[in-house]
């Protein structure tokens, strides 16, 4: 069973403080790797893509990939209380004419003012 | 600027009625069409996917169905609703050259 597991939280962090959030996945051969925001009762959005072992800085936001532990984070400094929402972790692998992309069931953040 | 639309917004059905939800995506042709549905505090459950007209994929068995009757349209339908039916139904497409899925408004059934 390919899967895609977070923490579930919450995680709460205090404004101005670093949130580190978590994911894991089983597939090896899983290509590219997603960070996305959904606010309640919102759609998700894309926060980060990265596709290289390594470290991907946007902004306040970096994404770490390390293929080997199959282990992908995301990091974000200086909080927000415009933050607080859950952080979806997505995989995508190669199938027969496009990718297809496993969610995981997404870690809630709480940016305390 | 590539562009997703989804309807309606909001949706309440009695259980046994038929299901119609729509998605077009603009300014892009030939993208993959993705339905998924979010169960309340859920993560986002794959139902259809679809890489061009009249080709679905079906990743979970159960009393929906899908159809891509042209390019950029992509429908979710169900004869007779179930209660466990309700949920967050989002549309999406995806950037094949980098693999990034981007998602409509999203519709919320309640199925009563």
């Amino acid at each position: 069973q390919k899967e895609v597991e977070q923490n579930s939280g919450p995680l709460s962090v205090p404004e101005g403080a670093i949130a580190s959030l978590n994911c894991t996945y089983s597939d090896r051969v899983s290509q590219s790797f997603f960070w996305y925001r959904q606010y309640s009762g919102k759609s998700p959005e894309l926060i980060m893509s990265i596709y290289s072992n390594g470290d991907k800085e946007d902004g306040r936001f970096t994404a770490q990939l390390n293929k080997a532990s199959q282990y992908v984070s995301l990091l974000i400094r200086d909080s927000q209380p415009s933050d607080s929402a859950t952080y979806l972790c997505a995989v995508a692998e190669e199938r027969t004419g496009g990718f297809k992309t496993i969610f995981g069931a997404g870690t809630r953040l709480f940016v305390k003012a | 600027s590539q562009t997703i639309h989804q309807w309606p917004a909001t949706l309440v059905q009695p259980v046994g009625s038929p299901l119609s939800l729509e998605c077009t995506v603009e300014g892009t042709s030939n993208p993959n069409l993705y339905w998924y549905r979010q169960a309340a505090g859920r993560g986002l459950q794959l139902l259809f996917y679809s890489v061009g007209i009249g080709q679905i994929s079906s990743e979970v068995p159960q009393n929906l169905s899908a159809s891509r009757p042209q390019d950029r349209q992509f429908i979710l339908s169900s004869k007779k609703l179930l209660l466990s039916d309700s949920g967050f139904y989002l549309c999406a497409w995806t950037s094949l050259a980098k693999n990034i899925q981007y998602f409509g408004a999203g519709t919320r059934l309640s199925v009563l």
